[in-house]
């Protein structure tokens, strides 16, 4: 199983700022997703990041609300921008290494906005 | 499109007895796989069990099992010896092969009770 880190943990924020959530693998892999899961709900999925393309964004979501980079396959990035309380939620960053395996995520950043 | 239903928002166990959580789905995709994660009150997704739609046998990892019923397309949970620590919240998902992203049920809480 791969061992996923997230960066920051939790955080408070202020309407109008944005927050670059860090997603680290200690295996290279694939496929690596980026959820929400805003409180008491189940995940949605914002996009899916493959090195070397673009993001694939989920219906609902925008490149310019969520900004993803996907350096190389250990890496990830995703950029909550121009904050509104509504984005209040746990981000989870996932990791799949082949169509048929199992899907890991990584320990989720908290996210309040204020 | 797939599609993942839980029908039980919460249920309740008493410590060292079996409990079953229910999951349907539905799919056209004669190749996916059948996912079940626990978040735990701090926000990670452990990964528990998975079940291929081609496995014959039920999918068992210590005390989980998946109980799959391929012609009634459910995938259901059971726990055996219910512990305190078993307690969270628990997410059924199902990924189609040819989608590559996975769909989560809306999740059943969890309360084994002392």
């Amino acid at each position: 199983s791969a061992v996923i880190s997230q960066k920051p943990s939790r955080d408070i924020c202020q309407r109008g700022t944005s927050l670059t959530i860090q997603c680290q693998v200690d295996s290279q892999v694939t496929m690596m997703f980026w959820y929400r899961q805003q409180p008491g709900q189940s995940l949605t999925l914002i996009a899916t990041a493959n090195q070397g393309s673009e993001a694939t964004y989920e219906s609902g979501f925008v490149i310019d609300k969520f900004p993803i980079s996907r350096p190389n396959l250990t890496f990830s990035t995703l950029t909550v921008s121009n904050m509104s309380p509504e984005d209040s939620s746990i981000y989870l960053c996932s990791v799949q290494g082949a169509p048929e395996e199992t899907q890991y995520f990584g320990p989720g950043t908290r996210l309040l906005v204020l | 499109a797939q599609k993942i239903t839980q029908t039980q928002p919460g249920m309740f166990v008493q410590e060292k007895e079996a409990v079953t959580l229910d999951c349907t789905y539905d799919t056209s995709d004669p190749s996916y796989g059948l996912f079940w994660y626990k978040q735990p009150s701090s926000g990670e997704m452990i990964f528990l069990i998975y079940q291929g739609s081609y496995d014959q046998q039920n999918a068992t990892e210590g005390r989980y099992s998946l109980n799959f019923q391929k012609a009634r397309k459910s995938a259901n949970l059971v726990i055996s010896a219910s512990q305190l620590g078993d307690s969270a919240m628990y997410f059924c998902a199902m990924r189609e092969h040819n989608a590559g992203k996975s769909t989560f049920g809306d999740g059943t809480t969890l309360t084994v009770k002392p």
